[in-house]
């Protein structure tokens, strides 16, 4: 298996605080991306990395933000969550482009947003 | 509008059944990936099939990508208990970042 975690794997918080989700490998790849996965709706991306500090938005961007000072972590940023951000979110790497490698998937953290 | 349509949505057979799950688009992919994911676990690839007309089998597993390269399909043959889980499919495009479709959830009953 890949070298992905994801932390926390669960976080339950209020409408308004911050959040950060963390995303670490250990598989020294180029490309990271979050998703976000709801029923209906299947996974969508929020924010991915091409490369230390080089990051750009996905589909569902709006209320994220995201950095990657280092190789290994991806952090993911709730600036002040909100209920419709209550989802499934999962971290993936890839060593290059991924139409023509492997993306690994991480275990996914459960953010419930009361 | 979604961008891959997956059919169908659910699916709920008998073991030793066979079934077709298809991954439909308007658009051109320069390849097409099959993942699947169990409960509370992260999406596997199980297959990248690029080339138009390509097919791939993995045991009883047949996936199959359009001559236009806009659709795919994965077969199963004889399903068994533990090919439960969400099928889902991604289309990869010049920006290289998937699409995903909505997935397809199935459940094989012993």
């Amino acid at each position: 298996d890949a070298g992905i975690t994801q932390s926390p794997r669960h976080k339950v918080t209020e409408t308004g605080t911050p959040v950060t989700l963390r995303c670490h490998q250990t598989e020294n790849h180029r490309y990271m991306y979050w998703y976000r996965q709801d029923p209906g709706h299947g996974l969508r991306l929020i924010h991915y990395s091409y490369g230390v500090k080089d990051t750009d938005k996905g589909e569902v961007s709006d209320g994220y933000s995201v950095s990657r000072s280092k190789t290994e972590d991806f952090l993911l940023t709730l600036e002040s969550a909100t209920s419709s951000q209550t989802s499934v979110y999962f971290c993936a790497i890839s060593g290059t482009v991924v139409g023509a490698d492997t993306q690994y998937f991480g275990p996914g953290t459960r953010l419930t947003v009361l | 509008t979604q961008l891959l349509e997956q059919s169908p949505q659910f699916l709920s057979i008998q073991e030793g059944e066979n079934l077709t799950v298809y991954c439909n688009s308007s658009s051109v992919f320069s390849s097409l990936q099959w993942y699947r994911q169990e409960p509370g676990e992260g999406p596997v690839l199980l297959v990248t099939v690029v080339t138009g007309g390509e097919v791939k089998k993995l045991k009883r597993l047949t996936f199959q990508f359009g001559d236009a390269r806009k659709d795919s399909s994965l077969h199963i043959t004889a399903a068994q208990p533990g090919d439960t889980g969400l099928y889902l499919c991604a289309g990869v495009r010049g920006s290289y970042i998937p699409t995903f479709g909505r997935g397809t959830s199935l459940i094989v009953h012993p």
